[in-house]
C-alpha cells in the first residue's frame, strides 16, 4: 500500500498570505490528523476528520481550518499567515479497526517571510 | 493540559549498547505509541500499545505501557548507526479524543560507530 502523500513537501510564502495544504491518506483510511511540529512546542494536534467531519480540535486560532473530501483525502488552510507559522505540518491516518495507530505523511514544510 | 514528560532530552551511545527511555505523563492514557522520526521526514510508528502492563517487542524494540496507565518506556537492544534519529512516545486518552495524540519533546540518538 502508498503511504500517506502530502503535497506540497516545500512553501515559502509571505505574512498575510494564505495556504492550502493536501493530504491523501493510506487507502482505506478515514481518519486524517494534522499536527504543526516546530522546535520550540513539538507536535501539536490541530484537527482530525472523519468522513467528512471533524471530530476533534486542538488550541488554534480560527485562521487554520481544514476539511475532508469524501475520498477521504483532507486540506488544512492558514490564512492570514504570521511568522510563527513557519513549521512542518504533518498529516496522518489511521484506520477504523486500530484508529489509534497514526501513520504520517513526510509533511509540508512552510515557511513565513 | 495533558502533557508528557520524556527523558533522557538526548542520549550519545556506542554501537552494540543498549538504549532506554520513557515518558510519563500526569494523566491517565487508554494507548501508548512509539515513533521515530528521521530528518527531514514525518514520525514512523514503531510499537502501539493497549493494555497496562503490556510488554510488546519489534525486531530490537521493546516497549511497555505502564501498570498505572501514566507511563511507558522503550528499549533498543544493540545499537546500530541506523538507529540514529528522534524518538517520540505519544498517548491517547481515549474516548472523544478522536484523532488526538500528545506527543513528548522527543528524545535525540545518536550512535557512534
Amino acid at each position: 500500500k502508498a503511504g500517506v502523500t502530502q503535497t506540497p513537501r516545500y512553501l515559502i510564502k509571505t505574512r498575510g498570505q494564505q495556504v492550502t495544504l493536501s493530504c491523501s491518506p493510506i487507502s482505506g483510511h478515514r481518519s486524517v490528523s494534522w499536527y504543526q511540529q516546530t522546535p520550540g512546542q513539538g507536535l501539536q494536534f490541530l484537527f482530525e476528520y472523519f468522513s467528512e467531519t471533524q471530530r476533534n480540535k486542538g488550541n488554534f486560532p480560527g485562521r487554520f481550518s481544514g476539511r475532508q473530501f469524501s475520498n477521504s483525502r483532507s486540506e488544512m488552510n492558514v490564512s492570514t499567515l504570521e511568522l510563527g507559522d513557519s513549521a512542518l505540518y504533518l498529516c496522518a491516518s489511521s484506520a477504523p479497526s486500530s484508529y489509534n495507530e497514526q501513520f504520517f505523511g513526510p509533511g509540508t514544510r512552510l515557511t513565513v517571510l | 493540559g495533558q502533557q508528557l514528560n520524556q527523558s533522557p532530552q538526548s542520549m550519545f551511545i556506542q554501537e552494540g549498547e543498549d538504549v532506554s527511555m520513557n515518558c510519563t505523563s500526569s494523566s491517565i492514557f487508554n494507548t501508548w505509541l512509539w515513533y521515530k522520526q528521521d530528518p527531514g521526514e514525518g514520525p514512523v510508528l514503531l510499537i502501539a500499545l493497549y493494555k497496562a502492563g503490556e510488554l510488546t517487542s519489534n525486531g530490537r524494540l521493546t516497549a511497555q505501557f505502564g501498570i498505572t496507565r501514566k507511563d511507558s518506556f522503550l528499549n533498543i537492544s544493540a545499537s546500530i548507526p541506523s538507529d540514529v534519529g528522534i524518538y517520540f512516545c505519544a498517548g491517547q486518552p481515549g474516548g472523544t479524543s478522536y484523532g488526538k495524540l500528545t506527543f513528548g519533546q522527543g528524545t535525540i540518538l545518536t550512535v557512534h560507530p
